[in-house]
């Protein structure tokens, strides 16, 4: 499969801070990027998308980056909540059926 | 508003038992998709379905054999049972309309094999 990894496992941040998770990713054909959030007990969730033509998207307190020159994805979150705690995945999707998860980031949110 | 449910939340069965996994999605999507979520390795396909009766192999098959008879139901079946196969299984799915961009996933089955 193609290789979707993150560069830290668990992240701390404090309530109101701002967050930023990344992911690199090996396929440059891809068609597009998705984060997803999963928290304890649940399945994963879909935050944001991003087109492999764009190279930035937002969102309700969320922003996406894509970096194709290095193959890299960030998911911005602006004034992190405790809500906002749980694993955070990026997906890499070609032919728009074949979808590669990276192993998760573990977002932590201190009050 | 449910979505995509799976038959159980937690399982424990025994080696060589042969057990199924079973995934309903009301939103008439023609894909779905079986995973396994271990730690440290993410989501993995195991299989995957584009429309009744048709399937193909993701990239843990081995051990595994599904069944889709009907557009909403996706069948995850373990023929026997090993402990290797405890893990997170994981149901998704999604419609072919472009653009699509969402999975929606199950709550996910514990299965653990003594």
């Amino acid at each position: 499969g193609e290789s979707v990894g993150l560069h830290l496992p668990t992240l701390s941040v404090q309530e109101g801070d701002n967050s930023i998770i990344n992911c690199a990713y090996s396929n440059s054909a891809s068609d597009y990027f998705i984060w997803y959030k999963q928290e304890s007990g649940k399945g994963p969730q879909f935050i944001i998308d991003i087109r492999s033509n764009m190279d930035k998207r937002q969102g309700q307190r969320v922003t996406v980056l894509l970096n194709k020159t290095v193959k890299h994805l960030s998911l911005q979150i602006a004034a992190t909540q405790p809500g906002d705690s749980a694993v955070y995945f990026c997906a890499e999707v070609y032919n728009f059926n074949k979808f590669y998860f990276g192993s998760g980031t573990k977002l932590n949110v201190k009050p | 508003d449910v979505k995509v449910t799976q038959s159980s939340r937690y399982l424990v069965k025994r080696t060589g038992e042969k057990v199924f996994l079973e995934c309903v999605q009301d939103m008439d999507h023609e894909n779905m998709f079986w995973y396994r979520q271990d730690p440290g390795l993410g989501l993995r396909l195991i299989y995957f379905s584009y429309d009744v009766k048709m399937k193909e192999k993701g990239d843990i098959p081995e051990g595994y054999s599904v069944s889709r008879e009907k557009k909403e139901r996706f069948s995850l079946i373990l023929e026997s049972a090993s402990t290797n196969q405890t893990s997170m299984y994981l149901c998704a799915s999604t419609s072919q309309e472009v653009p699509y961009n969402e999975q929606f996933f199950g709550p996910g089955t514990r299965l653990t094999v003594l």
